[in-house]
């Protein structure tokens, strides 16, 4: 099956502690973004990479970084800057194309700072 | 900068009645609409879209968009909802031209009773 999958579903993490959420497509799509979700707010973009060793920022990127090192794979990291951690990520990669342009998303992780 | 209004925070309605949900976008290029819909703890699944072409757009699960270029709308319909339809739908915007990027309303939730 294509798809995309993100992992761990729910993810714990302490104060000070950079945190990875992993994100994987095997739709051959170029393109791929993270997404932050919270209550009431709609999905924000934190970063974006339209091809291999390429990304660029988004609109709430400080505190996040991402590395996109094969074409399958785009890992976010969350490092211990961000003020706000907690919420709900979600990935997303992109077909591109006149008539099948669509952004197909993965079902999210959930981040929980203690 | 596109943006992406979405009046209506919460929209209750009863089994087998109509619905609408409404969503005005703004931007100075042409452009690309979605409907998404999220189910609880879940990613974004795509409903339909508007790429070019017809402006009435239908979708999954017999829902229904119109593309109104001059009141810049939107709006998404079911003529008849289900218990099932009870989520969370957001209405995005990417710039045709370049379509790398979406921006998202803050959503509606549908709650859909007996």
């Amino acid at each position: 099956d294509g798809g995309i999958t993100q992992s761990p579903k729910y993810l714990f993490r302490k104060e000070g502690q950079n945190v990875t959420l992993s994100c994987e497509q095997n739709l051959n799509h170029d393109a791929m973004y993270w997404y932050r979700q919270d209550p009431g707010q709609g999905l924000r973009l934190i970063y974006y990479s339209q091809i291999v060793n390429d990304f660029q920022k988004g609109d709430i990127a400080e505190g996040y970084s991402v590395s996109r090192e094969k074409k399958e794979s785009f890992p976010l990291t969350v490092t211990s800057a961000q003020k706000n951690p907690t919420a709900f990520y979600l990935c997303a990669s992109r077909a591109p194309g006149a008539i099948t342009d669509t952004q197909y998303f993965g079902p999210g992780t959930r981040l929980t700072v203690l | 900068a596109q943006s992406v209004t979405q009046l209506d925070s919460q929209v209750p309605v009863f089994e087998e009645a109509p619905v609408e949900l409404r969503c005005n976008y703004s931007s100075s290029v042409s452009v690309y609409l979605f409907w998404y819909v999220q189910y609880p703890n879940q990613g974004l699944q795509l409903l339909l879209k508007y790429l070019s072409g017809s402006t009435l757009v239908k979708g999954i699960n017999g829902f229904e968009a119109e593309f109104n270029k001059s009141q810049t709308s939107f709006h998404l319909r079911k003529p008849s909802v289900h218990i099932s339809d009870t989520a969370e739908y957001f209405c995005a915007v990417s710039d045709a031209g370049t379509a790398s990027k979406l921006t998202f309303g803050t959503g509606t939730r549908l709650q859909v009773t007996l």
